[in-house]
C-alpha cells in the first residue's frame, strides 16, 4: 500500500504554545486529507477533511480556529494546534486518500502532550 | 450516515484457539468495509477490506473476514490465534461516495499463552 508519514511522531509542549504536525503522502498524490484524533482506549474521531487548495471542512464540535489545517499541495497537509492546552493532549492521525483506487492510507500518528 | 458497531470492548482467547472479533455496520448503498489493527502508540495497520466479490476476504497475518449482507456484519476471524495478535482492532466503513472512513470504537484482543 501507499505510504503516509507524519512528523513529529511525538511532541511535548507548554500550555499556550502552538504545535504544527506535518502529514506527507510519500508515493501517491492525496487529493483529500483527513485528520483524526484518538483519545486513550477510544476510537478515531474525524476532525476535518481537506481537499488540496481548498479550505478544510470541520466536523461538528471541532474548533477551526484552534485546529488550523492547511493542504497546500497534493503531498502535504499540516495541522497546527494553536494555543495548546492540556485537554488537547491526544494522538493525532492523518490519512491521505488517493492512488489508483482512491483509497485512504493512514499515517503512523503523532502523540501530543501539553503540559 | 454510516456507522459501525463493535459490540465487544475486549475479547480474550487462548493461544492456538480460533478468534472472532465482531463488527456490524450501517450504510446507505453498498458498503466498503475495512479492518485495521493498532499496536500501542502506533498508527493503524491495514488488515483487509471488502469492496465487492467473494464474501470471504483474506488479509494479512492469516486474518480473514466474512461479509454478510443480510446480517450487515463483517466479523474478523483467524483460525489459530497468536500471542502477537494481541492489539486493538478497528472495523471501518464507508459508502461508495467520497466520504471518509467511519470507525467502530475498537475491540481489544488479548491472546493468552
Amino acid at each position: 500500500g501507499a505510504v503516509v508519514s507524519q512528523h513529529p511522531s511525538w511532541v511535548i509542549c507548554k500550555s499556550g504554545t502552538s504545535v504544527k504536525i506535518e502529514c506527507r503522502s510519500l508515493d501517491f498524490q492525496a487529493t483529500t486529507m483527513f485528520w483524526y484524533r484518538q483519545f486513550p482506549k477510544q476510537s478515531l474521531m474525524l476532525m476535518a477533511t481537506s481537499n488540496e487548495g481548498s479550505k478544510a471542512t470541520y466536523e461538528q464540535g471541532v474548533e477551526k480556529d484552534k485546529f488550523l489545517i492547511n493542504h497546500a499541495s497534493l503531498t502535504l497537509s499540516t495541522l497546527t494546534v494553536t494555543s495548546a492546552h492540556p485537554e488537547d493532549s491526544s494522538f493525532y492521525i492523518c490519512s491521505g486518500r488517493g492512488g489508483k483506487y482512491n483509497e485512504q492510507f493512514f499515517g503512523p500518528g503523532t502523540r501530543l502532550t501539553v503540559l | 450516515a454510516q456507522s459501525v458497531a463493535q459490540p465487544e470492548d475486549q475479547v480474550n482467547v487462548a493461544e492456538g484457539n480460533p478468534l472472532t472479533v465482531k463488527c456490524t455496520y450501517s450504510v446507505s448503498g453498498n458498503p466498503y468495509l475495512f479492518w485495521y489493527v493498532q499496536y500501542p502508540n502506533r498508527g493503524l495497520q491495514f488488515l483487509l477490506k471488502y469492496i465487492t466479490g467473494d464474501n470471504l476476504v483474506k488479509g494479512s497475518y492469516g486474518f480473514e473476514a466474512e461479509f454478510n449482507k443480510s446480517q450487515t456484519s463483517f466479523h474478523l476471524k483467524k483460525p489459530s490465534a497468536l500471542v502477537s495478535d494481541s492489539a486493538l482492532y478497528f472495523c471501518a466503513v464507508r459508502d461508495m461516495t467520497h466520504t471518509p472512513l467511519v470507525f467502530g470504537k475498537g475491540t481489544r484482543l488479548s491472546v493468552i499463552a
